[in-house]
């Protein structure tokens, strides 16, 4: 069975400034999938970004970026310039090579300040 | 296009009634799953279904029971609801294969007095 710890309950930024979310994670397996899902109040689930395990290159999307370090087995989401509409939950999530089933963190509150 | 549709989106039940929530997709995904999201806390794993007419169970199956007829539609039900249901509900599908991320719907919000 695979666990995924955020060990960050809370975090503030100031608008425009970067911040870092941590995850680390622990698993037997070599192939996986590691995912960082955004919730606003709204409280959808929206994909902020992915990772293959397989890739060695560190996955980006626009502001969001992430620290992937196999070996430590730890999954880190970088946000740049900061934005209000940033302030959300974020989960980071273990996703297995079957792709039938997710397992999530506890989460990370995220506040963006003004 | 509508993703991923949950109804209801809030309910409120008695302890011991039934109920069946609905998830339904348009996407022609293979996979859906079950999870539940408890109150500062990540989303845990129900039930899942790779395909019509095959399901099985993630991590809190107990109380809860599945069925695929169709690809289209992954209903969920409470056999006899209990307080420790008291949660939000989501469904979320996707096409198959791990590198698939997973399209959720905007959730339930069941509690159970």
């Amino acid at each position: 069975a695979q666990t995924v710890t955020q060990s960050q309950p809370e975090m503030s930024v100031q608008e425009a400034e970067t911040v870092t979310l941590s995850c680390t994670y622990d698993t037997s397996e070599n192939n996986y999938y590691l995912f960082w899902y955004k919730q606003p109040p709204s409280r959808q689930m929206i994909l902020v970004i992915r990772q293959e395990a397989y890739k060695q290159q560190n996955a980006t999307e626009n502001r969001f970026s992430v620290n992937f370090q196999k070996a430590a087995k730890s999954f880190s989401l970088k946000i740049s310039d900061s934005q209000l509409g940033d302030t959300a939950m974020y989960f980071c999530a273990f996703g297995n090579n079957a792709g039938n089933m997710l397992t999530f963190g506890g989460g990370t509150r995220l506040m963006v300040k003004p | 296009n509508a993703g991923v549709t949950q109804t209801p989106k809030f309910q409120v039940l008695k302890t011991g009634q039934s109920m069946t929530l609905q998830c339904a997709q348009d996407m022609n995904h293979e996979y859906m799953s079950w999870y539940r999201q408890d109150p500062g806390m990540g989303l845990r794993l129900i039930h899942y279904s790779v395909g019509a007419g095959i399901t099985d169970q993630g991590e809190v199956p107990n109380g809860y029971n599945v069925s695929r007829s169709t690809t289209e539609d992954f209903p969920l039900r409470l056999l006899s609801a209990a307080p420790s249901q008291t949660s939000v509900y989501f469904c979320a599908s996707s096409p198959g294969q791990g590198r698939q991320p997973q399209h959720f719907g905007d959730g339930t919000r069941l509690s159970i007095l």
